[in-house]
């Protein structure tokens, strides 16, 4: 079907260690982004890209990586893992920025230990 | 700075009664403008977005927002809230030189019988 998945949907994972979380969607939207879901912070923006192999940083980039070297994938990477990285992770495309309408996946919920 | 706020952190409702979600921003220029909406386990969902042209904008399930410049203010209205609208509702608002919109920290709205 089309849309947008992410996965792990549940992902519990050690301090230090690396966790990527995955991102597809088939609509081929041009941009995609990653936020970061906490309470009483509500949505903050990880990094987004306009593209396949372009990317940037939003408002809380440390400690993530990502890439896009295909249009439909966006995976985020959390290179050493820290308990403040625990987090529901949300991924969205969109086919005109911010002036087309979001789509978002279903969430990942990473517990850091 | 760039700024979203929604004053309300909780807010509970009768079922049938009226409703009133209170956005205020902090950017330049006109800004876009977006409410979505969270199901409790699920992604977020665009309610309706305004640009530019009428201020009093219809957006699905029943819901319209009114932007007012003077107020800085884009609130989400209801006139009739129903059980299925409990949910966690999102503010988010958009420059034209960047391509990510900038949320809110979320309202909570609780329904009762």
């Amino acid at each position: 079907d089309a849309g947008i998945t992410q996965s792990p949907r549940y992902k519990i994972t050690e301090t230090g260690r690396q966790v990527t979380l995955m991102c597809h969607q088939t609509w081929s939207h041009s941009y995609m982004f990653w936020y970061r879901q906490d309470l009483g912070h509500g949505l903050r923006l990880i990094y987004y890209s306009a593209a396949a192999d372009i990317t940037d940083k939003g408002e809380v980039p440390d400690g993530y990586v990502v890439s896009r070297s295909k249009t439909e994938n966006f995976p985020l990477t959390l290179e050493s893992a820290t308990r403040s990285q625990t987090s529901v992770y949300f991924c969205a495309s969109s086919d005109r920025g911010m002036t087309g309408e979001l789509f978002f996946g279903e969430g990942s919920r990473l517990t850091v230990l | 700075a760039q700024s979203v706020t929604q004053p309300d952190i909780h807010i509970t409702v009768s079922e049938g009664a009226s409703l009133e979600l209170r956005c205020n921003y902090s950017y330049g220029a006109t800004p876009y403008l977006f409410w979505y909406v969270q199901s409790p386990g699920q992604g977020l969902q665009l309610l309706l977005k305004y640009f530019s042209g009428d201020t009093l904008v219809q957006g699905i399930k029943g819901f319209e927002a009114e932007f007012k410049r003077s107020q800085s203010s884009f609130n989400l209205r209801k006139p009739s809230v129903h059980w299925s609208d409990a949910a966690e509702y999102f503010c988010a608002v958009g420059a034209n030189s960047g391509y990510a919109l900038n949320f809110g920290k979320g309202t909570s709205l609780l329904v009762t019988p």
